[in-house]
């Protein structure tokens, strides 16, 4: 059973919204959880690692938060370019347990 | 910049063939990863490396092996194709640390079908 677990599968939104992607981690013990960005076609960038004593952490218009009480970490996604029409994947760096992913299409 | 550079983007083999998938980093990483990516399934461990001549089987090894006689170089192999590894391949690399918890820098992808 993936010990990661990402929701939406998939969302569509117009350019300059906002939206909010999550990620439910069961992995113990807990290292750090990072977001990764995937182009169409291309591999995973690394966009953010939370580590245990992180709660929020911004990268430009991208802003990950984690709660390690409840397990759970979102990616906030600020004012949305067509560039960030993508695949987000988080990971458990200790297990390198990946996420499904949400595919994020952004519309003009 | 990190570069991680996989030999080929797209391949069409057929059931049975033997195939080569090869992975090179330039950034003296000690670990590197090959992975699977289906839709729906998201990346998939097959096998990982630590070392030079080190190979640690990931969570899907069956059908697989691999390679490591330098440490740039990681090869993935199928002894003998089938369709259902049909998939995207990526191989990944990244530093060691104490924690375990180095970054992963992935290479483009290779792309296979088996017929």
């Amino acid at each position: 059973k993936n010990q990661v677990e990402q929701s939406p599968q998939s969302l569509i939104i117009l350019e300059g919204k906002n939206c909010t992607l999550q990620c439910n981690y069961t992995v113990s013990p807990f290292s750090n959880l990072r977001w990764y960005k995937q182009d169409t076609g291309r591999g995973p960038v690394s966009l953010t690692i939370m580590t245990f004593s992180e709660n929020t952490k911004s990268n430009g218009r991208y802003t990950a938060t984690l709660d390690a009480d409840t397990k759970q970490s979102s990616l906030h996604i600020t004012a949305s370019q067509l560039s960030d029409s993508a695949s987000y994947i988080c990971l458990d760096d200790y297990k390198l347990s990946f996420g499904a992913g949400t595919t994020v299409t952004v519309r003009a | 910049d990190v570069k991680v550079t996989q030999s080929s983007r797209y391949l069409v083999k057929r059931t049975g063939e033997k195939v080569f998938l090869e992975c090179v980093q330039d950034m003296d990483h000690e670990n590197m990863f090959w992975y699977r990516q289906d839709p729906g399934l998201g990346l998939r461990l097959i096998y990982f490396s630590y070392d030079v001549k080190m190979k640690e089987k990931g969570d899907i090894p069956e059908g697989y092996s691999v390679s490591r006689e330098k440490k740039e170089r990681f090869s993935l192999i199928l002894e003998s194709a089938s369709t259902n590894q049909t998939s995207m391949y990526l191989c990944a690399s990244s530093f060691r640390d104490p924690q375990n918890t180095g970054e992963l820098f992935f290479g483009e992808g290779s792309r296979l079908t088996v017929l």
